[in-house]
């Protein structure tokens, strides 16, 4: 599976769009990009998934550059609820060993 | 709504004991993960299981293994704990889907300390 590269920690104010980027440039063709989350003393919780065109459910938006090198989630109107860790995860559809790595450790600030 | 439960979620165990670490999911699914979380290196694949008393090694295998006899149940053993083996425990489980993506669900996680 291509590796990601995550920033360690990024602050969003309440109320505003919180934008969590992540590069993959070693995606191959056919590898999709997963999101989740972990939120203190919990598992990890699944956000959303996508292999180029941009994708948007009740959770989150995914944008993925046109080239895939890229992507940032977005929560549009962050809460203190979105306080947690966000992984960002490349590999093959149906590929059910995923490798997580440190993620991004998003704090929303009141 | 589905549910991971994982028998304690904090234990203290004494260096060369056998431990077990259990994972009950309620929702049919074919596969069950381990996983340990460890400050600085995220989440570590120790063992997975796509069917009953199939098992396929993970990332970091070394010093456990597992037992999947009913479908809803993956054990997790530490032959002889040791301290290196102090660690967050989370257990995953999802479908074996055709055609659309299987999230993995994730247990509470088990605070195992070994001294």
């Amino acid at each position: 599976d291509a590796k990601t590269t995550q920033p360690t920690s990024m602050d969003c104010a309440e109320g505003r769009a919180a934008n969590l980027p992540c590069n993959h440039s070693t995606i191959s063709g056919n590898e999709y990009v997963y999101w989740y989350r972990q939120i203190h003393s919990q598992g990890p919780q699944y956000i959303i998934h996508g292999l180029k065109n941009n994708e948007t459910n009740e959770m989150a938006s995914l944008i993925i550059t046109e080239d895939r090198k890229s992507s940032t989630l977005i929560l549009p109107h962050a809460t203190l609820r979105d306080t947690a860790v966000y992984y960002c995860i490349v590999s093959y559809f149906g590929n059910e060993k995923l490798t997580f790595g440190t993620g991004t450790r998003l704090t929303i600030i009141p | 709504d589905v549910k991971v439960t994982q028998s304690s979620r904090y234990l203290v165990k004494r260096t060369g004991e056998k431990v077990f670490l259990e994972c009950v999911q309620d929702m049919d699914h074919e596969n069950m993960f381990w996983y340990r979380q460890d400050p600085g290196l995220g989440l570590r694949l120790i063992y997975f299981s796509y069917d009953v008393k199939m098992k396929e090694k993970g990332d970091i295998p070394e010093g456990y293994s597992v037992s999947r006899e009913k479908k809803e149940r993956f054990s997790l053993i530490l032959e002889s704990a040791s301290t290196n083996q102090t660690s967050m425990y989370l257990c995953a489980s999802s479908f074996t889907g055709q055609g659309t993506y299987n999230e993995q669900f994730f247990g509470p996680g088990t605070r195992l300390t070994v001294l």
